[in-house]
Order: structure tokens, then sequence, then C-alpha cells
């Protein structure tokens, strides 16, 4: 398995504002990826981080928007740029474990923007 | 393209009642792995069970069941004697081949009440 920390756990932002959300993992991984879930939905995948290089955004998700980093094989972040209330959500990281057979889950952020 | 159907959007049981949740998938690889997660009010994701394609055999652990049956393209899951402690949000989520996402489904939400 595979233990996952992140900061903050949950935060109240003004509209416009940008929040910086952190994921630990503590063992190195070559992936980590940032979902979304909005209020009362399911996860969707915002992006996959690799280390190294930029990051891989899907469909309907922008660099701009949602700026990640990912400096070295364990952590990894995603900010939350020029917020606006619709950005409420829980936002979660995730890293297959060493064998690739399981996806594993932060304990997520819950954002609520004002 | 991967799908993942939970048809079911809320159950609601009595504690000591047998639950099945329904999960139907859909994708053209012959190579998949599925997967339950439970989210309770909390919003943290805890990994249940993983299948891959090549194991229809049905697991049980404890209190809970899965029934995997690629005719139909299921893989549903039965907790027994239902617990207060089991009310969550549990999702059903499809792998495809050497993918490296999780197609989520959009979750069924159980309430177990006394």
């Amino acid at each position: 398995s595979a233990v996952i920390s992140q900061k903050p756990s949950r935060d109240i932002c003004q509209r416009g504002t940008s929040l910086t959300i952190q994921c630990q993992v503590d063992s190195q991984v070559t992936m980590m990826f940032w979902y979304r879930q909005q209020p009362g939905q399911s996860l969707t995948l915002i992006a996959t981080a690799n280390q190294g290089s930029e990051a891989t955004y899907e469909s309907g998700f922008v660099i701009d928007k949602f700026p990640i980093s990912r400096p070295n094989l364990t952590f990894s972040t995603l900010t939350v740029s020029n917020m606006s209330p619709e950005d409420s959500s829980i936002y979660l990281c995730s890293v297959w474990d060493r064998g690739g057979d399981t996806q594993y889950f932060g304990p997520g952020t819950r954002l609520t923007v004002l | 393209a991967q799908k993942v159907t939970q048809a079911q959007t809320e159950i609601s049981v009595v504690e000591k009642e047998d639950v099945t949740l329904d999960c139907v998938y859909e994708t053209r690889d012959t190579t998949y792995y599925l997967f339950w997660y439970k989210q309770p009010p909390s919003g943290e994701l805890v990994f249940l069970i993983r299948r891959n394609s090549f194991d229809e055999q049905n697991e049980i652990s404890g209190r809970y069941s899965w029934n995997f049956q690629k005719s139909t393209s299921s893989f549903n899951f039965t907790i027994t004697a239902s617990q207060v402690v089991d009310s969550a949000v549990y999702f059903c989520a499809l792998r495809t081949g050497t993918a490296s996402k999780l197609t989520f489904g959009t979750g069924t939400r159980l309430q177990v009440t006394l």
C-alpha cells in the first residue's frame, strides 16, 4: 500500500484568490494523480503529474487554472488559481502502489470558495 | 471508451439487512481491472477490492462479497448484515489495459439506519 498525506485538509477561500494543495507520499512513485470531486459528484481526473516533465491534463482542465509542480518522486502540489465558488470541491491526490495494482488516495482537501 | 455505471444513486436499509450495490462496466479491452472504493463522510477514499478480468472467482471478506460476471459486464458488491458504520458512498472503478488512470462510476450512497 501507499501512505499519502495532504495539506491543508480543508480551507475556506475568497473568490479570486489561489490555493496550493500539497501531497506527500511515503515512497517514490513515477506518477501522481490529482482528482476533483464536486459536491455530490463522482471523481474526475484533473491531471497526471510526472517527475521531470510537464503534467498531463485531462480534457476540460488547463494549466493556467490548475498549475501542478512535481519537484521529486514523493511530492506534488496542485494550485487552484483565481478561484470561484464553482471550484468548491474535494481535491484528492493518488498514486499506484509499487506493483501498479491498486490506486491509493490521500485524505483529500475540502475547499470552499465564498 | 470506458464507462462505469452505478444505476443506484441512493439506497437506504435498516441495520442487519443485506444490500447489493450494482456496477456495470463497458470496455473493449480484454485486460482490465475493477475496483470498489468506500468514501465515508470524512471524505477519504478507502480501497476495498481489486479484481482483474481473468479472474471471475467471487470473493468474500467478512460481511463483504463481490460477484464478478463477465457475461453481463457486472461487478456487484453485497454487504451482509449491514451496520450503521457501512453508511458511505461506494464507488466502482475501471482501469483498462496499461492505462494509468481510473474511470469512476457516479457512486451509490448507502444509508444504514437503526
